[in-house]
């Protein structure tokens, strides 16, 4: 499957807690993005990723989210001290810049569920 | 006032019938716009892009008036399988895509 792959894609986890999400984009996708969703509601951006570089960050994504691209392939997602209000999906993109169609391919989330 | 706000729904309509949908969005500066459709529990997939001269997929129809920042999307002869929920999505340029809250449809048979 080369599509983007998101891991784990179930996460029930206690309050205060540390969480780790992965994402591995299409391959040669240089843009990478991290969206929440809730029910009822539709993806929010968090943050962007081109190649390593982390571009921007939402006003959403407190001291307690960090995301990282290391070597601009796979990017990580972590929250410390979950709260029961960061329960969402946390979807992962990716896109190729220079085919500029504006499409964003997703993964298929990271529900995390905070008790 | 959201950047992109869409009627929730949702639209119970019968199988072959057409429905419409429609968007709003707040920044003039907009430069892009798509619809996205997302099962449930599912991942957002993109449905089509949006034009000025309007555009057609099979049984949708997208348009986009950019004077009144109002994007619609028309499905004609509904099927089972379009029950999904409809995002009106908006690009400010670059990495910047802004979804609304969905539209929530519902075909029965």
């Amino acid at each position: 499957d080369t599509g983007v792959s998101q891991d784990p894609r179930h996460k029930i986890t206690k309050r205060g807690q540390n969480v780790t999400f992965r994402c591995d984009p299409i391959s040669e996708h240089n843009r990478l993005y991290w969206y929440r969703q809730t029910l009822g509601q539709g993806p929010e951006f968090l943050t962007y990723f081109q190649n390593e570089a982390q571009l921007e960050k939402s006003r959403l994504l407190s001291d307690r989210f960090s995301a990282e691209r290391p070597k601009g392939s796979f990017s990580t997602l972590e929250i410390q001290r979950t709260e029961q209000g960061d329960s969402a999906m946390y979807l992962c993109a990716s896109s190729l810049e220079i085919a500029n169609t504006g499409e964003l391919f997703f993964g298929e989330g990271s529900r995390l569920t905070v008790l | 006032r959201k950047e992109v706000e869409q009627d929730p729904g949702p639209f119970n309509v019968p199988e072959g019938a057409t429905v419409a949908f429609n968007c709003t969005y707040s920044n003039s500066a907009s430069q892009s716009f798509f619809w996205y459709r997302q099962d449930c529990r599912k991942e957002p997939k993109l449905l089509m892009s949006v034009y000025s001269s309007g555009n057609e997929d099979g049984r949708f129809t997208a348009q986009l008036n950019r004077a009144s920042q109002y994007i619609s999307l028309l499905i004609r002869d509904s099927k089972l399988s379009d029950s999904a929920t409809y995002l009106c999505v908006v690009n400010l340029g670059g990495f910047k895509t802004i979804f609304g809250a969905g539209t929530r449809l519902f075909v029965k048979a």
